[in-house]
């Protein structure tokens, strides 16, 4: 168990709608981060947060956005979902944003767009 | 642009032989290595790592990794093999620039354990 959770664990939806997916840091890390794992595209960095604020961006869609809150989880919301969008995305956290620091990371969610 | 190779998709080994997963990176600067291993509907967890100073790295579960600068190489090792070590590989460089980190992840190699 690396401390990292994540809900819900599964989440089935239809195209066009709207999801959004929960992380909670292991407890001391500020930082948070997002992936996405899928058959196409492998495991691939969506977006980072550092203590509320966004730190970097990877390939993260215009549809998708994230947040991170005062008591530090972390929030990815999905839109006009796709049948591409279908993927496991992982939350990861470290205790800062620097290399040096390893990730820790979530369970996942499996989204399925059907 | 910064990347990770994992050459080889699916690999099959029978319990008890040695164990090399290969791993080329394109950084320009010193890397941050790292293999991560996913077990089935499992989240990723973090082998090893290699940051700076001795080449060959230990690892839990086993595990060591030697870092190859003039090959651009990260090979994962195990003398022996385990039917639980059967998992999805990964490995990462880590990327610092600007105060952020994030991963760059290979493709992947899935390994086989034959009884």
């Amino acid at each position: 168990d690396s401390g990292v959770t994540q809900t819900p664990k599964h989440l089935i939806t239809a195209t066009g709608q709207r999801v959004t997916l929960r992380c909670s840091p292991r407890s001391g890390d500020l930082s948070v981060y997002w992936y996405q794992q899928s058959l196409d595209q492998g495991l691939q960095f969506l977006i980072q947060y550092y203590n509320g604020e966004e730190r970097a961006k990877g390939n993260i869609l215009e549809r998708f956005s994230a947040q991170q809150f005062p008591d530090l989880h972390s929030e990815l919301n999905l839109s006009s979902l796709e049948l591409g969008d279908s993927a496991l995305y992982f939350c990861a956290s470290s205790v800062a944003p620097t290399s040096t620091h390893e990730q820790y990371f979530g369970p996942g969610t499996r989204l399925t767009v059907t | 642009a910064q990347s990770v190779t994992q050459p080889d998709i699916h690999i099959t080994v029978s319990e008890g032989a040695s164990l090399e997963l290969r791993c080329n990176y394109s950084y320009g600067a010193t890397p941050y290595l790292f293999w991560y291993v996913q077990s089935p509907g499992q989240g990723l967890q973090l082998l090893l790592k290699y940051f700076s100073g001795d080449t060959l790295v230990q690892g839990i579960k086993g595990f060591e990794a030697e870092f190859k600068r003039s090959q651009s190489s990260f090979n994962l090792r195990k003398p022996s093999v385990h039917w639980s070590d059967a998992a999805e590989y990964f490995c990462a460089v880590g990327l610092w620039s600007g105060g952020y980190n994030k991963l760059i992840f290979g493709a992947g190699t899935r390994l086989a354990v034959h009884p």
